[in-house]
């Protein structure tokens, strides 16, 4: 079974600063998906970014990136220029790719990093 | 196009009595995935359905069942209700292969 470790509980930023959320998973598989969720207040679970293991080049949305380290099976995120608005959870989540009519797209996920911006 | 919709969005409960809590996922999406998220235990997976088919359950007792529909809207039950079943339900809506899943807002279940 698959495993997703987020060892950073608790994070704070300043505002306009860099941050970056630490993930690291466990599988056998070769193929599978990452994702990093945000859940703000309001209880939305928000996709930040993804990654296909089997690209080699990290994903990048705006302002957030990731460093994918498949060997050493981590996902980190890295948010620049952080806002006031960036104040969520964040879930790291692992995913294996299913096929359409078989398979399952279960999502496995971290525990949670809750990250605070402070103006 | 519209998201994924859950309701009620909060619930009370008592002990012993059951609930039942519905999804209606994106249109065309054909996925549709549960979770329990809690502050202790954090997001665990509870079911999958896939064209009114169940592909995965997690590791729940048979309190917790559900049921999707041809129109691909799921409802899950929870039976028997412990204090322990007090959670934030999400509902997961996927359109297939090699994407992301869409959550809806959840459902805040709580039982005294």
């Amino acid at each position: 079974a698959q495993t997703v470790t987020q060892s950073q509980p608790e994070m704070s930023v300043q505002e306009a600063e860099t941050v970056t959320l630490s993930c690291t998973y466990d599988t056998s598989e070769s193929d599978y998906y990452l994702f990093w969720y945000k859940q703000p207040p309001s209880r939305q679970m928000i996709l930040v970014i993804r990654q296909e293991a089997y690209k080699q080049q990290n994903a990048t949305e705006n302002r957030f990136s990731v460093n994918f380290q498949k060997a050493a099976k981590s996902f980190s995120l890295k948010i620049s220029d952080s806002q006031l608005g960036d104040a969520a959870m964040y879930f790291c989540a692992y995913r294996s790719p299913g096929n359409s009519g078989a398979g399952s797209y279960q999502l496995t996920f971290g525990k949670g990093t809750k990250l605070s911006v402070i103006p | 196009k519209a998201g994924v919709t859950q309701t009620p969005r909060y619930l009370i409960k008592t002990r012993g009595q059951q609930v039942t809590l519905s999804c209606s996922p994106i249109s065309g999406h054909r996925s549709v995935s549960w979770y329990q998220q809690t502050p202790g235990q954090g997001l665990q997976f509870l079911f999958e359905y896939f064209s009114e088919t169940q592909r995965n359950k997690g590791n729940f007792p048979g309190r917790f069942s559900g049921r999707q529909f041809s129109n691909s809207r799921s409802e899950m039950n929870v039976s028997t209700l412990e204090l322990g079943d007090s959670a934030l339900y999400l509902c997961a809506s996927d359109p297939g292969a090699r994407t992301e899943a869409f959550f809806g807002q959840g459902t805040r279940l709580t039982v005294v």
